[in-house]
């Protein structure tokens, strides 16, 4: 079975700080994909990043920065200088490959709120 | 434009009054599937598709039904809704089922069930 765990609920920061956003996973299987969604206030869902087991180059996008650690298994999330925009709720997923028939295995969910 | 279409976005409705929730995706996607988000629960799979006539069960399935008969389409069916199906509803579709292929997301159906 497929578990992510998202430890941090609600995170709450003043603008321009820094922030991280917690994810561990648990999954059988060798291949694996792992990704990040914002959904804002509005609701739909926004891709942020997806990153396949074998590739554990961290990556660096504007602000945003994703540390994958195989031997932890955490695919962790940084928001550098945050802003008010980026106050959201943010999800990590899982897609095991072909035992999980396309299925995302979300987390809970962490509600970020940036004050100005 | 490439994108996944829901219908309607927003619902309130009567327990037991059947209702359907249409998705529709236009990029010739096999895989389709729904999920229900609800608060400390992210989102969990109802059902999903991996091509026309084949359909199985997510994690959540009881209470809803589904059918694809045509590719683009993958409507979710209530067809006695109760309260506890209240919730948030997404409908995704993706190439295959690979991970490496990208899942898009319609923009979601708020129902309210009273």
């Amino acid at each position: 079975a497929q578990k992510v765990t998202q430890a941090q609920t609600e995170i709450s920061v003043v603008e321009k700080e820094d922030v991280t956003l917690d994810c561990v996973y648990e999954t059988r299987d060798t291949t694996y994909y792992l990704f990040w969604y914002k959904q804002p206030p509005s609701g739909e869902l926004v891709f942020l990043i997806r990153r396949n087991s074998f590739d554990e180059q961290n990556e660096i996008s504007g602000r945003y920065s994703w540390n994958f650690q195989k031997s932890t298994s955490s695919f962790n999330f940084t928001i550098t200088a945050s802003q008010v925009v980026d106050s959201a709720v943010y999800f990590c997923a899982l897609n095991g490959g072909g035992t999980s028939y396309g299925k995302l295995t979300f987390g809970q969910g962490t509600i970020l709120t940036v004050h100005p | 434009e490439a994108q996944v279409t829901q219908n309607p976005r927003y619902l309130i409705t009567v327990t037991g009054k059947k209702l359907t929730v249409t998705c529709s995706q236009n990029m010739n996607h096999e895989y389709m599937s729904w999920y229900r988000q609800d608060p400390g629960l992210g989102l969990r799979q109802i059902y999903y598709s991996m091509n026309v006539e084949v359909t199985d069960k997510g994690d959540v399935p009881e209470g809803y039904k589904v059918s694809r008969k045509e590719k683009r389409n993958f409507p979710l069916i209530l067809e006695s809704p109760s309260p506890n199906q209240t919730s948030l509803y997404f409908c995704a579709s993706s190439f295959t089922t690979g991970g490496e292929n990208e899942q898009y997301f319609g923009p979601g159906t708020r129902l309210t069930v009273t």
